[in-house]
């Protein structure tokens, strides 16, 4: 079974600049969460959407994010405009209903660079 | 709100030698999940075991292995026969027992396997 597929896996852009990443989940899985992590703050959910309807964006930074699921097998995570301090990776996670031990399943991540 | 505490940013062990990550956390729940995840340095998040908190048996997955200590609100991780392909970042996680709750991270550890 394919697992979480994220792309890009690296992205290099400039300040100011929008950016996309995207998120395939996995086949199934009814519950997906966006983390970002930096050696600075670890690893930190940003928003999570269950049925493809976000359910809880409180650890999205500020208006510059936004999050999208248009559909069962697609999100995507936008910054506009980009600032240096977005560099991390962001990881995409999926699972199944999200009860009990079924656990997250993560993506690669997106390796983020703002110069 | 849950904390995740790992107080050992580094461990090393020998080859073939036992290693115990530590982990304790902070919660007001009775019924909860824990979690280890795995991040080698190609940063996937590997899920390594899980613990259901009303489940007093600790969970065991081939030589990895984990204490938990509810009362103590502990949670550690044993790796036996420690192998190169384990050196990796480990992640603590909780996760609350309702659905799509998010997961709560610690620090990490930073596990080297010296051959």
């Amino acid at each position: 079974d394919a697992g979480v597929i994220q792309s890009p896996r690296h992205e290099v852009t400039e300040m100011g600049q929008e950016v996309t990443l995207r998120c395939k989940p996995i086949s199934g899985h009814d519950y997906l969460f966006w983390y970002r992590q930096t050696m600075m703050r670890g690893l930190e959910l940003l928003i999570y959407f269950n049925n493809n309807v976000p359910i809880d964006d409180s650890g999205m930074p500020e208006d510059r994010f936004s999050a999208k699921m248009p559909n069962a097998s697609f999100s995507t995570l936008k910054i506009q405009p980009s600032e240096p301090r977005d560099s991390a990776v962001y990881f995409c996670a999926s699972s199944f209903r999200g009860l009990g031990n079924q656990p997250q399943h993560f993506g690669d991540g997106t390796r983020l660079s703002i110069l | 709100a849950q904390t995740v505490t790992q107080s050992q940013p580094e461990m090393s062990v020998q080859e073939a030698e036992t290693v115990t990550l530590s982990c304790t956390y902070d919660t007001s729940e009775s019924d909860y999940y824990l979690f280890w995840y795995k991040q080698p340095p190609s940063r996937q998040m590997i899920l390594v075991i899980r613990q259901e908190a009303y489940k007093q048996q600790n969970a065991t997955e081939n030589r990895f292995s984990v204490n938990f200590q509810k009362a103590a609100k502990s949670f550690s991780l044993k790796i036996s026969d420690s192998q190169l392909g384990d050196a990796a970042m480990y992640f603590c996680a909780y996760k609350r027992e309702t659905s799509g709750s998010r997961l709560t991270f610690g620090e990490g550890t930073q596990l080297t396997v010296n051959p």
